[in-house]
């Protein structure tokens, strides 16, 4: 089964934590995002990596911190930097054709609270 | 940089009734895709269009793409209760990125 998972589905945290939002894709695609929705809003992109040990800085990347070690693997620090991290997390990936924008496959999502 | 607005934000149908969103850009669009996000899940790609003036269906869904290409619209004929959900327009956001539109949050009343 292809598809793209993330971990944990929620997670709580305490005010000044690191915590780390896992994002696994086994559908060889080169290009993985992450992006934040927060209740009743669109979609944010946080950081995005076209390819291993590359990526870059999204809209709202103040706070946050990525790593792209291997191909499948997209992990997302939320730093205590991030004055208000609650919100919606969401991981996609896509195919890396160059300037053609390429659909988006989105994981299931985790849900973090800070407490 | 590029916006993309959706209106309306919400929107509360009859079933039966008639939907339509629209999507629009502040710059030209190279292409534009939609989205559909279930309550509680996550966004699922519907369609990209990609020349001016072009309509797309999908059964009870009409997807268009602007002449001028900085607009889109999505028509759903005679919504259901499984048309519910959030609607998302997205346009290219610069290389390899993509800009999300605000979304319509779609509620059928049975």
């Amino acid at each position: 089964d292809g598809g793209i998972t993330q971990s944990p589905k929620y997670l709580f945290r305490k005010e000044g934590q690191n915590v780390t939002l896992s994002c696994e894709q086994n559908l060889n695609h080169d290009a993985m995002y992450w992006y934040r929705q927060d209740p009743g809003q669109g979609l944010r992109l946080i950081y995005y990596s076209q390819i291993v040990n590359d990526f870059q800085k999204g809209d709202i990347a103040k706070g946050y911190s990525v790593s792209r070690e291997k191909k499948e693997s997209f992990p997302l620090t939320v730093t205590s930097a991030q004055k208000n991290p609650t919100a919606f997390y969401l991981c996609a990936s896509s195919t890396d054709r160059g300037v053609r924008t390429d659909t988006q496959y989105f994981g299931p999502g985790t849900r973090l609270t800070v407490l | 940089g590029q916006q993309v607005m959706q209106i309306p934000q919400y929107q509360h149908v009859q079933e039966g009734e008639d939907f339509t969103t629209y999507c629009n850009s502040s710059t030209t669009l190279s292409n534009i895709q939609w989205y559909k996000q279930r309550p509680g899940g996550h966004p699922v790609f519907l369609i990209q269009l990609v020349k001016s003036g072009e309509v797309k269906k999908q059964k009870r869904l009409t997807f268009q793409f602007g002449e001028a290409k900085k607009n889109s619209s999505l028509h759903i004929t005679a919504t259901q209760t499984t048309d519910v959900g959030t609607y998302f327009c997205a346009g290219p956001g610069g290389y390899q990125k993509v800009t999300f539109g605000t979304g319509t949050k779609l509620q059928v009343i049975p």
